[in-house]
């Protein structure tokens, strides 16, 4: 498509269950990071893939964090168990190899009650 | 944890005056780049400025870049009520591994009509 593509854009959920958010990149971005932005604050770094290879993973905050890319296009952040603190926009962004800009999709808010 | 800063956290001006946010960051960076964020909405990229110069313009916006302070400048000119969103600076200091920009807090812009 046109841009990056993230779904579901809204997504409530109680404690403890999990969630899966979705990011379709723009075709042929070889690049694709996965942010989250807690309310008033900038994107924070989670993940980083290179086609299907997950080149950083340092700023997943626990091991209930998981993402995947598995044929290099799709990405999928899933997060288990999910605790209040987890409440937040997850931005998805990817960009071509090489390049400097990066283009966002619009994001999925979470919400844990 | 965030690397740039930018500061104020908040501005509130009139349209038809000119707005300017600042950012410091801490490490070497090849780049920095400015991106603005509409309420509930995606960063959208606006300029890149690369560590070897000083200062960039592109339309209403004005960049600068001093390494040696380790700072950067945002002026946009002759505002706008369509002005109003959030700006991030973002810092590239890839080292053969890592690509991700690190993004600041963020300064929240209100342009008053």
């Amino acid at each position: 498509g046109a841009g990056v593509s993230q779904s579901p854009r809204y997504k409530v959920a109680k404690r403890g269950q999990d969630v899966a958010l979705r990011c379709d990149p723009i075709s042929g971005h070889v690049s694709l990071f996965w942010y989250q932005q807690a309310l008033g604050q900038g994107p924070e770094f989670l993940t980083y893939f290179q086609n299907e290879a997950q080149l950083d993973k340092s700023g997943l905050p626990s091991d209930r964090f998981f993402a995947e890319r598995p044929e290099g296009s799709v990405s999928t952040l899933k997060i288990q168990r999910t605790q209040q603190e987890d409440s937040a926009v997850y931005l998805c962004a990817s960009r071509l190899y090489g390049a400097n800009v990066l283009t966002f999709g619009a994001g999925s808010r979470l919400t844990v009650l | 944890s965030q690397q740039g800063e930018e500061d104020p956290q908040a501005l509130s001006i009139q349209e038809g005056e000119n707005a300017t946010m600042n950012c410091s960051y801490k490490t070497s960076i090849n780049n920095l780049q400015w991106y603005r964020q509409n309420s509930g909405r995606g960063l959208v990229h606006l300029i890149l400025i690369r560590s070897n110069e000083r200062e960039k313009h592109s339309g209403r916006l004005r960049v600068t870049l001093d390494t040696s302070k380790k700072s950067s400048s945002l002026l946009i000119t002759a505002s706008r009520a369509a002005d109003t969103a959030s700006y991030f600076c973002a810092t590239d200091a890839s080292r053969g591994g890592s690509e991700k920009l690190v993004f600041g807090k963020g300064t929240k812009l209100t342009v008053n009509p």
